[in-house]
């Protein structure tokens, strides 16, 4: 079964700061990988999705990378805002499943 | 609305009754998805819907579970003789059609379900 890691599970940044999001998953055999951003009390928001075939995607100040044969994917955040403060979530799709990371909490100081 | 649209936003009921959740997806949005998060658990993928067609069902925690999709539209998501370790927010969601999953996915707030 496909076991995904996000790593750190919390982190606290001050305003300004660069960061790097990090998942891991066991089994490279995945249709893509989705980043998804969670406020408290609300559902998801899709940040980023990365097709197997391609290595990354960027949208705004985010910027997501994957490797498959390391079974790896970054999430990077340029200039942090205290509006990024959320829990970040990255899934990955073999088939017609999605397995979730267990997130990292995002704290931005201002 | 606009978004998608889960009801209720709360359940309360005690352990053994059946309780149904339901989720209205934006308009035109042909997969649906339904999802639980648990505190011990993290996020756990349930199943989705393609049209009112559901092409993998392994993801329900037990044959107590099940999910319809009528119309598609509206899906209903049904746990018979819940239990306690039950209690959790069950998020649904809704994409445009997805092959391969790989369609960004717009989130509803969630059923938070509490089994006394």
């Amino acid at each position: 079964k496909q076991e995904v890691t996000q790593i750190p599970a919390a982190l606290s940044v001050p305003e300004g700061e660069n960061l790097v999001l990090n998942c891991s998953f066991t089994d490279s055999a995945i249709y893509n990988l989705q980043w998804f951003r969670q406020d408290p009390g609300k559902g998801l928001t899709s940040l980023l999705l990365i097709q197997s075939s391609q290595r990354e995607q960027t949208s705004g100040r985010l910027n997501a990378s994957l490797d498959k044969s390391s079974g790896r994917s970054t999430l990077y955040i340029a200039a942090s805002q205290p509006g990024d403060s959320a829990t970040y979530l990255c899934a990955v799709t073999p088939s017609n499943q999605f397995y979730f990371g267990t997130g990292t909490s995002l704290t931005v100081i201002p | 609305g606009a978004g998608v649209s889960q009801s209720p936003s709360n359940k309360v009921t005690e352990k053994g009754k059946d309780v149904e959740l339901r989720c209205d997806p934006i308009s035109g949005h042909t997969a649906l998805y339904w999802y639980r998060q648990s505190l011990g658990q993290g996020l756990e993928f349930l199943i989705y819907f393609q049209g009112n067609s559901a092409p993998d069902k392994s993801g329900l925690p037990s044959d107590r579970f099940s999910a319809e999709r009528t119309g598609g539209s509206v899906s209903t998501l049904t746990i018979q003789r819940t239990q306690q370790e039950d209690s959790a927010v069950y998020l649904c969601a809704s994409s445009r059609m997805a092959t391969g999953l790989n369609q960004p996915q717009h989130f509803g707030d969630g059923t938070r379900l509490s089994i006394l």
